[in-house]
């Protein structure tokens, strides 16, 4: 079993929707969550994180967490074409942080 | 602001010959990390310094690489002899905290292919 799992996609959301990424993890002693967003060649950036249960929200995006299922959702209201990239979820217990696969977004115009 | 910086950008070297990359974090972040996606793959995690003694190399993945910081600025990671199965980008990010929080940066990475 993967550390942290993402479905690859791609995940193809017309403009203006709801793009809804997932990710679960297996190691129950994770404290920290991440979610990257990477444009093809660029390197991975920083867009939200959580650690608490519940939803976290900025902006256009919302993070939910829930740590008794392992899992923990990014959220993207009024998807842009300019949203298309990879969203890369990330898990940390410590020093060391676990990077999920990533999943393809296509926001189509 | 200086972001992280990663040297070279693109690396092409043949199967057998050595290669160095380079890592400048940001001034002041004790903690930089080396990463590499290897195509179709997700980010792997390979090392973690804090300032200039490794906290954990847990995944490196066999003797060929070598990664220094010395004087716990700039890190390099010495590929040696480079292997086909070595072919990625290897991104550097820095932290002034423990673990990749909220202020982790990357680099723009560097491409190596191994030909």
């Amino acid at each position: 079993q993967k550390e942290v799992e993402q479905n690859s996609g791609p995940l193809s959301v017309p403009e203006g929707a709801i793009a809804s990424l997932n990710c679960t993890y297996s190691d129950r002693g994770s404290q920290s969550f991440f979610w990257y967003r990477q444009y093809s060649g660029k390197s991975p950036e920083l867009i939200m994180f959580i650690y608490s249960n519940g939803d976290k929200e900025d902006g256009r995006f919302t993070a939910q967490l829930n740590k008794a299922s392992q899992y923990v959702s990014l959220l993207i209201r009024d998807s842009q074409p300019s949203d298309s990239a990879t969203y890369l979820c990330a898990v940390s217990g410590g020093f060391k942080t676990i990077f999920g696969a990533g999943t393809r977004l296509f926001v189509k115009a | 602001e200086a972001g992280v910086t990663q040297f070279p950008s693109h690396s092409v070297i043949e199967k057998g010959q050595t290669v160095t990359l380079r890592c400048d974090p940001i001034s002041g972040h004790d903690n930089l990390y080396w990463y590499r996606r290897v195509m179709g793959k997700e980010i792997k995690f390979l090392l973690h310094f804090v300032k200039e003694s490794k906290q954990d190399e847990s995944g490196m993945p066999n003797n060929r690489f070598l990664a220094e910081r010395t004087g716990g600025t700039y890190s390099t990671l010495k590929v040696q002899p480079a292997e086909l199965e070595d072919s990625g980008v290897y991104f550097c990010a820095s932290s002034p905290q423990g673990a990749l929080g909220t202020e982790a940066f990357f680099g723009q990475g560097t491409r190596l292919t191994v030909v």
